[in-house]
């Protein structure tokens, strides 16, 4: 069965320094994964995704991740983290073989940048 | 394009009661999901329909439910409600071909149970 899991309920990090969200997966076959964000009282926002190719994908308001395959893992970063960054963000994961294959969300890890 | 559009956004029912949701997707889209966001379980995937069919289901209680119309459009019942059930219900879908079918999100529709 396929899982995703979010180690760190919540990251804090000054505004301007780099930052990371982790991420682990487990799934048969390849995974397709993605990174979401959410605001207050908001639904979740799109930011990137992994399917093939280049291990660092590239997203929306400046975010990346990077794909890492021995450690099934996908974590997000930011090189200089802004404080309208503060947000909940969750990593998913669906077994790439099949298009009908659901897709699981991890927990959700809490971003909150200091100014 | 208009984005995925839940009703109602907010509603407050009593125990044993029945609630039902609507979800419009994208147009185009096929495919609509729905998850429970709690602060305690966080995302939990309920059902998924696609062509009028459910196509996969999650882990939740017979009472929760779902249909998809011909126009795509989903609604999702529970049935006799409880304490636990209030969430956010959240809707969302995608297309059904190529671009790795990532999910569009709806504001979702906030239950309070009392």
């Amino acid at each position: 069965a396929q899982s995703v899991a979010q180690p760190e309920d919540q990251v804090n990090v000054a505004e301007g320094n780099p930052l990371t969200v982790k991420c682990t997966y487990s799934v048969s076959g390849n995974p397709y994964l993605f990174w979401y964000v959410q605001y207050p009282n908001r639904g979740l926002q799109f930011l990137l995704k992994y399917i093939t190719g280049d291990n660092l994908v590239k997203g929306s308001y400046g975010f990346e991740a990077e794909f890492n395959k021995s450690q099934t893992s996908f974590h997000l970063k930011k090189p200089s983290a802004l404080v309208s960054d503060s947000a909940l963000y969750f990593c998913a994961v669906r077994a790439g073989y099949s298009s009908a294959s659901k897709i699981i969300f991890g927990s959700g890890t809490r971003l909150s940048i200091r100014p | 394009k208009a984005g995925v559009t839940q009703t109602p956004r907010y509603l407050i029912k009593t125990r044993g009661q029945q609630v039902t949701l609507s979800c419009s997707p994208i147009s185009g889209h096929r495919s609509v999901s729905w998850y429970q966001q709690t602060p305690g379980q966080g995302l939990q995937f309920l059902f998924e329909y696609f062509s009028e069919t459910q196509r996969n289901k999650g882990n939740f209680p017979g009472r929760f439910s779902g249909r998809q119309f011909s126009n795509s459009r989903s609604e999702m019942n529970v049935s006799t409600l409880e304490l636990g059930d209030s969430a956010l219900y959240l809707c969302a879908s995608r297309p059904t071909s190529g671009s790795g079918g990532e999910l569009f999100f709806g504001e979702g529709s906030r239950l309070t149970v009392l």
